[in-house]
């Protein structure tokens, strides 16, 4: 049982958008940052957003992040199949004291 | 640019300790502006926080591990390592080691090794 909720599944045809929500508390996305990770198939993940929508260097900006409340989401533009990953929202926890993961989202691009 | 690589035995018996050690290159443990993370993922599931430790070896664990888990650094060997007592088959998991970068409560993990599965099985 992940501390922050995403759905299991999603898709979309190439050239779609699609969005992965992800929710939590006001212990972890209600007050901090939340960063977002591709995962491809057997590897490891890889930073996709960080500090809520901020896009590290070399990330396509079909790729946005936004935040409200206790929620956030991820929004991919003109879906491309080598978008088919795994996805995990991240926040920290005040009162874990330590960060929070999402249960993932599987992308599939039909 | 930094490299990190987990190292460690595939198989572990039930109830022994799992030990894993996370080589870092192009960066080092020594640094006051990282700290370095373990994360798994059982087959199949998805990513569950260990715990951090920094270069004074200051560390925080996930409270549902903390009563079996340690994390160490070794400056020396730029490495730092991570240990797992009385494992089960819920220990299974391929283990990643990751740097933490960014300010307090605003960590995040900018830099993965491969991983490294660890099956738990006699």
């Amino acid at each position: 049982q992940s501390v922050l909720t995403q759905p299991p599944s999603a898709s979309g045809t190439p050239g779609q958008r699609v969005t992965i929500s992800c929710s939590g508390s006001s212990s972890n996305i209600g007050t901090n940052y939340v960063y977002w990770y591709q995962q491809l198939p057997g590897t490891a993940p890889k930073l996709l957003i960080y500090s809520n929508n901020q896009r590290p260097s070399g990330v396509p900006d079909r790729f946005s992040g936004s935040k409200s409340g206790t929620s956030v989401s991820l929004a991919i533009s003109g879906l491309r199949s080598e978008d088919e990953a795994d996805y995990y929202c991240v926040a920290w926890d005040d009162s874990l004291s330590g960060p929070v993961f999402g249960g993932g989202t599987k992308l599939t691009v039909l | 640019q930094v490299q990190l690589q987990e190292s460690g035995p595939g198989l572990v018996k039930p109830s022994e300790t799992l030990s894993l050690t996370c080589s870092v290159s192009g960066g080092s443990v020594s640094s006051a502006n990282y700290y370095w993370s373990w994360i798994r993922q059982p087959p199949g599931k998805g990513l569950e926080w260990i715990g951090y430790i920094n270069h004074s070896g200051s560390t925080n664990y996930n409270p549902s591990l903390k009563s079996r888990v340690a994390i160490s650094v070794d400056t020396s060997k730029n490495q730092f390592s991570l240990k797992v007592n009385s494992v089960t088959a819920a220990d299974t998991a391929v283990y990643y080691c990751a740097r933490v970068a960014g300010p307090p409560r605003r960590y995040y993990f900018d830099y993965w090794g491969q991983g490294t599965l660890v099956t738990v099985s006699s």
